[in-house]
């Protein structure tokens, strides 16, 4: 199993800064089918990235996703009120699809 | 638009079995996609439950392999998943989602909470 563990637990920031988001894999991801999910309160996650950099439809450009084999980010750059939410990044490259724990980016 | 719909009990008793559907709109579970379940502990992080795929196949989370039945009807474009012997630990938010292949996880159902309890 490849677990995924993403750091840190908590990011404390004010909304206009940018937020750097890291999710380290046990092995080495194949063909970097990394994705991000954003998930706020009482809602199901929504996917922000896929292939560790393609935006999913809809996203702002502001999200952005880089890495490759085992270490990959996720970058929020002028971080909007809507923004601040739980972040979990995902590897699909062989079974079973595992989870990070997740990224808490608060308001400072 | 696609969009996923769960439903089933929401209280399940202790050695039970927890069984919900999900409903597919949008979309035919017929095409080249898996359609998987992840569910989510309260205040806890994400779990990935397993996949069927348009075929038939089934890829099932090793943790959770000896209790776990994910079918398919397609006359219904539905999906659906069988957990056996549940406990307290099972119970959490539900969720139905489309796996695109290349891009993962791309929509979701509402999710449906759980309760394992006598």
């Amino acid at each position: 199993e490849n677990v995924l563990t993403q750091s840190p637990g908590t990011l404390s920031l004010s909304p206009g800064e940018s937020a750097t988001l890291s999710c380290r894999a046990s092995q080495s991801v194949r063909s970097s089918y990394l994705a991000w999910y954003q998930q706020k309160p009482g809602q199901a996650p929504r996917l922000l990235i896929y292939l560790a950099s393609s935006r999913a439809t809809g996203i702002p450009d502001r999200f952005s996703g880089s890495g490759s084999g085992t270490d990959f980010t996720l970058t929020i750059s002028r971080l909007e009120p809507e923004d601040f939410a739980v972040y979990y990044c995902q590897q699909y490259g062989s079974s079973p699809k595992t989870f990070g724990q997740g990224t808490k980016v608060e308001i400072k | 638009q696609v969009q996923l719909q769960e439903s089933g009990p929401g209280l399940v008793k202790p050695s039970g079995t927890l069984s919900l559907t999900c409903a597919v709109s949008g979309d035919s579970i017929s095409n080249i996609n898996w359609w998987s379940w992840v569910r989510q502990p309260p205040g806890m992080g994400l779990e990935w439950i397993g996949e069927v795929y348009h075929s038939g196949n089934t890829n099932y989370n090793p943790s959770l392999k000896s209790r776990v039945t994910i079918s398919m009807d397609r006359s219904k474009d539905q999906f659906s998943l069988r957990l056996s012997s549940v406990t307290a630990a099972d119970t959490a938010v539900y969720y139905c989602a489309r796996d695109a292949a290349h891009s993962s996880l791309d929509y979701w159902g509402q999710g449906t909470l759980v309760t394992v309890s006598s």
